[in-house]
């Protein structure tokens, strides 16, 4: 399978617990991103990779979350902390890094804070 | 900075009948627009895409976008709607990290 996968797909976890989540990109992309999508709303940017390096980040991203991509390959998004309103599905994406080519989305990883 | 605009939350066609769903753009520069379909419980999926080539742009499963500077808007239609086409769409423009619509929910009646 050449597409990006996101694990888990689901999570519940309690108000105030930790949570982590893994994005593995397509392997020729240099390009990694990181979306939340909550009910009835698209995808709103948070923030993304070009290999290692974090280019940008939303204001959406607050000082509890924090993602990583340490060797410019898979990802990593953590949420310190978590509160009810950071229920939401987590989208990762990946591209080669020219805006014309789009993007391709993993399925997503739903978070359930309860 | 980029933006879109999808102008109508919800549209419902009658199966067999064309499908227009309507998306305004703001750019500082000549931008490059997609369209992307999210089915229920399933992953987004670029239906087709803009890239200043050519103003009509084709994409899968019959769908289509004409890309007009003049009016800033990069409209999706299909001549003729299947059930399957039932999902929500989202007019996306590209940047450092693409900017999403709020989506089009469009219901296929039969």
């Amino acid at each position: 399978d050449t597409g990006v996968s996101q694990d888990p797909r689901h999570k519940i976890t309690k108000r105030g617990q930790n949570v982590t989540f893994r994005c593995d990109p397509i392997s020729e992309h240099n390009r990694l991103y990181w979306y939340r999508q909550t009910l009835g709303q698209g995808p709103e940017f948070l923030t993304y990779f070009q290999n290692e390096a974090q280019l940008e980040k939303s204001r959406l991203l607050s000082d509890r979350f924090s993602a990583e991509r340490p060797k410019g390959s898979f990802s990593t998004l953590e949420i310190q902390r978590t509160e009810q309103g950071d229920s939401a599905m987590y989208l990762c994406a990946s591209s080669t890094g020219q805006f014309e080519g789009g993007y391709t989305f993993g399925s997503g990883t739903r978070l359930t804070v309860v | 900075a980029q933006s879109v605009t999808q102008l109508d939350s919800h549209v419902s066609v009658s199966e067999g009948t064309p499908v227009l769903l309507r998306c305004n753009y703001s750019s500082s520069y000549s931008p490059s627009l997609f369209w992307y379909v999210q089915h229920p419980n399933k992953g987004l999926q670029l239906l087709l895409k803009y890239t200043s080539a050519a103003t009509l742009v084709k994409g899968i499963n019959g769908f289509e976008a004409e890309f007009k500077k003049s009016e800033t808007s990069f409209h999706l239609t299909k001549p003729s709607a299947h059930m399957s086409d039932a999902a929500e769409y989202f007019c996306v423009v590209s940047g450092y990290g693409m900017r999403f619509g709020a989506g089009t929910r469009l219901t296929v009646k039969p």
